[in-house]
């Protein structure tokens, strides 16, 4: 099915680890953003990309890095995990129209 | 003063109460999405606006490009309706999009 894939599901990690989330999807959409939802907050754009090669930071980017080698790719990095990194993440993808936004099913990231 | 903003934040009705969500934007967009999250799960996109009006079953979004609001009405509502209904705004050179915080609704039987 056509969409976006996030993975994993869920990750405890311990202070100063790092990891990677995976971002995919198979529309052909040039934009992707990464988003964190905290508690009670909305959304905050973490990094996002208006196309292979192409990336830029959003509200919140310290501590996570983005790579975009691919149209379909768009791994988010954390590097030295922070108790503050501890948030639900998520993956999100639009065509270059904005008609509709898809979502991936999201990560929570639990930092100890 | 965020570039998105929904009211109300928390919204509790009894089944079968119309029910409307408001948002107000500041910036100049091209698309302005309403979006849905259960609880614990993930989130589905339910309306794409650039004009006028849409309904989809239960549910109405409206926008005023003019006056930067929209709103999103749900009628007949039901338990099953209870979720965080997000409004997020796209548009300019990136096209990013911009959330709001999001209104927690909570219908009761």
């Amino acid at each position: 099915n056509a969409g976006v894939t996030q993975t994993p599901k869920f990750r405890i990690l311990k202070i100063g680890q790092s990891m990677t989330l995976q971002c995919a999807q198979d529309m052909n959409h040039n934009y992707m953003y990464w988003y964190r939802q905290d508690p009670g907050m909305g959304l905050k754009l973490i990094y996002y990309s208006v196309g292979a090669g192409i990336t830029d930071k959003g509200e919140v980017p310290n501590g996570y890095n983005v790579s975009r080698s691919t149209t379909e790719d768009f791994p988010l990095r954390l590097e030295l995990a922070a108790p503050s990194q501890t948030s639900v993440y998520f993956c999100a993808s639009t065509d270059s129209t904005n008609t509709e936004a898809f979502f991936g099913q999201g990560t929570r990231l639990t930092v100890v | 003063k965020n570039e998105v903003e929904q009211s109300p934040q928390n919204l509790t009705a009894q089944e079968g109460e119309f029910i409307t969500i408001n948002c107000s934007y500041s910036v100049g967009i091209s698309a302005l999405h309403w979006l849905q999250q259960h609880p614990g799960g993930g989130i589905v996109s339910l309306f794409m606006l650039s004009s006028g009006k849409k309904k989809h079953g239960r549910l109405i979004a409206t926008i005023n490009i003019q006056e930067k609001h929209s709103s999103l009405h749900i009628t007949a509502s039901h338990p099953r309706d209870s979720a965080v209904y997000i409004c997020a705004v796209g548009g300019g050179a990136t096209n990013k999009l911009i959330f709001g915080t999001g209104t927690l609704l909570a219908v009761q039987p």
